[in-house]
């Protein structure tokens, strides 16, 4: 089974900043990741796919890139509604796993 | 619009069964494929378990293999969940999710949730 492994689990930073979340699979998932954000109470949302396409409606400060086993979600220019938890996932096949998630705070 | 809403959460003993029930609208239901996916409380997402369009492929997250079992109907654009031996650890909010329509597993669009509580 693909493991994912993200980090950092939490990360703290000012308005403004840029950001990096990393994210590690066990093997090679040939680009299929997704990125999601979710905020406390809600659904998570679709941010990133395919590794580094922009879904419907995300800003274009979020960015994702990487290939083979390693990944990353950059968020430009911290905006208030950024401050939330996001999570990588395998989309290629089942167990569609989840990364363990990376909290933002506000520094 | 595509609307997914669950429901069938609440409180349950340990050992004893639940069925989740996610209405969808807004879309040709049977066109896509399905997915649960849960979170315990104040912990990270985790996949439940998934089906295919037609519902003769299904797939499981180790943690639920051989208690759960997900089905559709296509008829009532109704995906469902049947919880059967539940533990203390099944406790979590369950989301309906669907993938968009490319071909991967990536959740476009997802539920609300409901909350599943097992304890005595």
């Amino acid at each position: 089974d693909i493991q994912m492994t993200q980090s950092p689990a939490s990360l703290s930073a000012s308005l403004g900043e840029t950001v990096t979340i990393e994210c590690l699979a066990s093997e090679d998932i040939y680009d299929i990741l997704a990125w999601y954000q979710q905020k406390p109470g809600k659904s998570p949302q679709l941010l990133i796919y395919d590794a580094s396409s922009l879904h419907t409606g995300v800003p274009s400060r979020f960015s994702g890139s990487g290939s083979g086993t390693q990944y990353s979600l950059k968020i430009n220019s911290l905006q208030p509604e950024d401050f939330a938890s996001y999570y990588c996932q395998n989309g290629l096949s089942a167990p569609l796993t989840f990364g363990s998630g990376t909290k933002l705070e506000i520094k | 619009e595509v609307q997914l809403v669950e429901s069938g959460g609440g409180l349950v003993q340990p050992g004893r069964s639940l069925k989740l029930s996610c209405a969808a609208s807004g879309f040709t239901f049977s066109d896509y494929n399905m997915a649960w996916v849960r979170q315990a409380p104040t912990k990270g997402l985790e996949w439940v378990a998934s089906i295919s369009y037609g519902g003769s492929n299904t797939h499981y997250g180790d943690s639920v293999k051989g208690r759960f079992t997900i089905s559709r109907d296509n008829a009532k654009s109704t995906l469902y969940l049947q919880m059967d031996s539940l533990r203390s650890e099944d406790t979590a909010t369950y989301y309906c999710a669907r993938p968009s329509s490319g071909g991967y597993w990536y959740f476009d669009f997802w539920g609300p949730g409901t909350m599943v509580t097992v304890s005595s």
